[in-house]
C-alpha cells in the first residue's frame, strides 16, 4: 500500500471555527490531491497540487484553502467551516499524469 | 470527460467470475478506462486501466471493445473481500502541470454472496 496517511482520521467542530486537515505521504509522489465525498455526489475534486507551492482549484474549492510547503505534506484549510461542509475528505497521490491515484483512508468531518 | 453508464448494482456468488459492464460511447481517441472500487469506508483502490487493448494485472482483467465505446471489468475468482462499489472513469483530462482529473460517478455496487 501507498504510505499515505490522514489525520485526523474523525473531527467535529462548530460552525464558524477553523480547521486543518493533513494528508502525508512517504512516497515523494509530485501530485497530491483533496476530494470530498457526500452521499449522492461521488468523490469531487477540491484542490490539487502539482509540486511544493504549486497549487490549483478543483470544482468545489469555494471554502477551502490549501498549502504544501514540503513535498509530503498537503493541507486543506477550512477557514469557517460550514454544515455544508461536512463530509468525508479523501486525499490522494500521484507519480504522474498517466499513473493511476493512491488514496488515503479518510477523514470524517462533522460540523455542528 | 466522456460519461460512463454502469449498472447501479449487481450479484455474483463466491468463487464465481464477476463481470462489471460500463458503456462509454461517447469516449474519444486519447481517453484512458480506469476502474476503481471502494470498500466500504475505505478511501478509493486502483484496480486497472487501459486505453485500446485488454488488460490484465493480478487483481483483475479489464476487456475494451474493439470501437472502445463499452468495457467489462472482470474478477476471475471472486470472494467475500470483493464486495465493493466499482467505478469506471474515462478520462485524459490532464489539470495545471500534468496533475490528472478523475471524475467519479455512482459506480456499481457488487456484493459477493457465499
Amino acid at each position: 500500500d501507498a504510505g499515505i496517511t490522514q489525520s485526523p482520521r474523525h473531527k467535529v467542530t462548530e460552525t464558524g471555527t477553523p480547521v486543518t486537515l493533513r494528508c502525508h505521504q512517504t512516497e515523494n509522489h509530485r501530485y497530491m490531491y483533496w476530494y470530498r465525498q457526500d452521499p449522492g455526489h461521488g468523490l469531487r475534486l477540491i484542490h490539487y497540487s502539482y509540486g511544493v507551492k504549486d497549487t490549483d482549484k478543483g470544482e468545489v474549492s469555494d471554502g477551502y484553502s490549501v498549502s504544501r510547503s514540503k513535498t509530503e505534506d498537503f493541507l486543506l484549510t477550512l477557514e469557517s467551516a460550514t454544515s455544508s461542509q461536512t463530509s468525508v475528505y479523501f486525499c490522494a497521490i500521484s507519480d504522474s499524469s498517466d499513473y493511476e491515484q493512491y488514496f488515503g483512508p479518510g477523514t470524517r468531518l462533522t460540523v455542528t | 470527460d466522456a460519461k460512463t453508464t454502469q449498472p447501479p448494482s449487481m450479484d455474483c456468488a463466491e468463487g464465481r467470475a464477476a463481470n462489471l459492464p460500463c458503456n462509454h460511447s461517447t469516449i474519444s481517441g486519447n481517453e484512458y478506462v480506469y476502474w476503481y472500487r471502494q470498500i466500504h469506508s475505505q478511501g478509493p483502490q486502483y484496480i486497472i486501466h487501459g486505453l485500446k487493448n485488454n488488460e490484465t494485472n493480478e487483481m483483475a482483467s479489464l476487456i475494451i471493445t474493439e470501437d472502445r465505446k463499452s468495457s467489462t471489468l472482470i474478477l476471475p475468482h471472486a470472494t467475500l473481500r470483493d464486495t465493493a462499489v466499482y467505478y469506471c472513469i474515462v478520462t485524459r483530462g490532464v489539470l495545471v502541470q500534468g496533475a490528472q482529473k478523475l471524475v467519479f460517478g455512482q459506480g456499481t455496487r457488487l456484493t459477493i454472496n457465499p
